[in-house]
């Protein structure tokens, strides 16, 4: 079973400052992905960035980073340059790589409200 | 290109009643799933469509639920005798296909049985 974790609570972060987003997953598969999305008030969800287990680099997307420790099993977004814009939910997901015939759904954590103060 | 549609985007329901929530995906998308977000939740997985596979309903909670995908595009997820519980919202998402990355998702339905 997979399973995913976020257990920050709010987090507050100045605007222009970098903040790390937790995320811890537990997996029996030997290759998944990992993603994270941003929802805001709006209620959309809105991709971010995703790492495949058997990537070598750590996943960039602008101002968007992805600390990928597969050892320790995280997976950490990393968002840099901070914006008021960024205040929103972020979760964070995982799903089984595919194989033939395999469901890709994506299982998510709770998810961490991140707020940008000016 | 339009995105994945949702109708309707608020419903409310009287206990009792049944209910339809359509999804429409981005156009050539084969998969297809259902969640459901309840209050400051995470999204909950319900049912997957991929193609003319039978559908994997491993996530639907209840008997009273049920989705079907016509023609490969558009979905219906219905709830029949709505419970408050059921109250949530209910997102749709496609995927170029079971390879895709990068799931699309709608702007929801917010069901609220009274």
């Amino acid at each position: 079973a997979q399973k995913i974790t976020q257990t920050q609570p709010g987090m507050f972060v100045q605007e222009k400052e970098a903040v790390t987003l937790d995320c811890t997953y537990d997996t029996s598969d030997p290759s998944y992905g990992l993603f994270w999305y941003k929802q805001p008030s709006s209620g959309e969800m809105i991709f971010l960035i995703y790492q495949g287990s058997y990537d070598q680099q750590n996943a960039t997307e602008g101002r968007y980073s992805l600390n990928f420790q597969k050892a320790r099993k995280s997976a950490n977004l990393v968002i840099s340059a901070s914006q008021l814009g960024d205040s929103a939910m972020y979760f964070c997901a995982m799903r089984e790589i595919v194989r033939a015939g395999a469901n890709s759904k994506l299982t998510f954590g709770k998810g961490i409200t991140l707020s940008v103060r000016p | 290109g339009a995105g994945v549609s949702q109708s309707p985007s608020n419903k409310v329901t009287e206990k009792g009643k049944d209910v339809e929530l359509r999804c429409d995906p981005i156009s050539g998308h084969t998969a297809l799933y259902w969640y459901r977000q309840s209050l400051g939740q995470g999204l909950e997985f319900l049912i997957y469509f991929q193609g003319n596979s039978a559908p994997d309903k491993s996530g639907l909670p209840s008997d009273r639920f049920s989705a079907e995908r016509t023609g490969g595009s558009v979905s219906t997820l219905t709830i029949q005798r709505t419970q408050q519980e059921d109250s949530a919202v209910y997102l749709c998402a496609s995927s170029v296909g079971t390879s895709g990355n990068e799931q699309f998702f709608g702007p929801g339905t917010r069901l609220t049985v009274l």
